[in-house]
């Protein structure tokens, strides 16, 4: 099956700055590739998304940049708040099954 | 249909007891996910459903895990003589059919296994 790899697992900022994870994935047939932001004790909510045709995609201060011939995805995240402090996710869709990364607790330090 | 729930919400049991999940997805979703994560991992792809057919297992998952959806709709897991080991959430996600659609999860059932 695919395999994700995500880094770093823990990343910590100044309110303000901007932050970046990176993920791997190791199977080329992988196609689509959510990113989701879990807060402690709740559930996994998605909060951008990327399909393989596409090289980057941005919602107001997320942005995500996949690189296929790398196989490499990347989440961006600027003017960062501490309500962006969490953890997340990123995932790679490979035949209709989502394999996720391991995870990056985000703290953003006001 | 306020989106994909799960019960119950927490679960304490006594190592070698049988436990089971029940999930509900968001209604016109046909594709029915389960996932299990333990404290500082992400979710472990157990098995997915599309309608009432179970295409896929991990190789990963023990014959004591077993799913069900018998008609398309609701999903159970049971864990049969659970193990320390098995304590973890289990997620439920649900998403429709075509495409590579969004992955909606449930809050979780918490196992712990004494």
């Amino acid at each position: 099956g695919e395999n994700v790899e995500q880094h770093p697992s823990t990343l910590s900022v100044q309110e303000g700055d901007s932050a970046v994870i990176k993920c791997t994935y190791s199977d080329s047939a992988s196609n689509y590739f959510p990113w989701y932001k879990q807060e402690l004790g709740k559930r996994p909510q998605l909060i951008i998304d990327i399909r393989s045709n596409v090289g980057e995609k941005k919602d107001q201060r997320i942005a995500v940049t996949l690189n296929k011939t790398a196989k490499h995805f990347s989440l961006h995240i600027t003017e960062t708040q501490p309500e962006d402090s969490a953890v997340y996710f990123c995932a790679a869709n490979n035949f209709n099954k989502f394999y996720f990364g391991s995870g990056t607790k985000l703290n953003v330090k006001p | 249909d306020t989106g994909v729930s799960q019960n119950p919400r927490h679960k304490i049991t006594k190592r070698g007891q049988n436990v089971t999940f029940r999930c509900d997805p968001i209604s016109e979703h046909n594709r029915l996910y389960w996932y299990r994560q333990t404290l500082g991992q992400g979710p472990e792809f157990l098995t997915y459903f599309q309608n009432e057919a179970q295409l896929e297992k991990s190789r990963l998952l023990s014959d004591r895990f077993s799913a069900e959806r018998p008609k398309g709709s609701f999903s159970t897991l049971e864990i049969q003589r659970t193990e320390q080991g098995d304590s973890a959430m289990y997620l439920c996600a649900s998403s429709q059919m075509y495409g590579a659609g969004e992955l909606f999860f449930g809050e979780g059932s918490r196992l712990t296994v004494l």
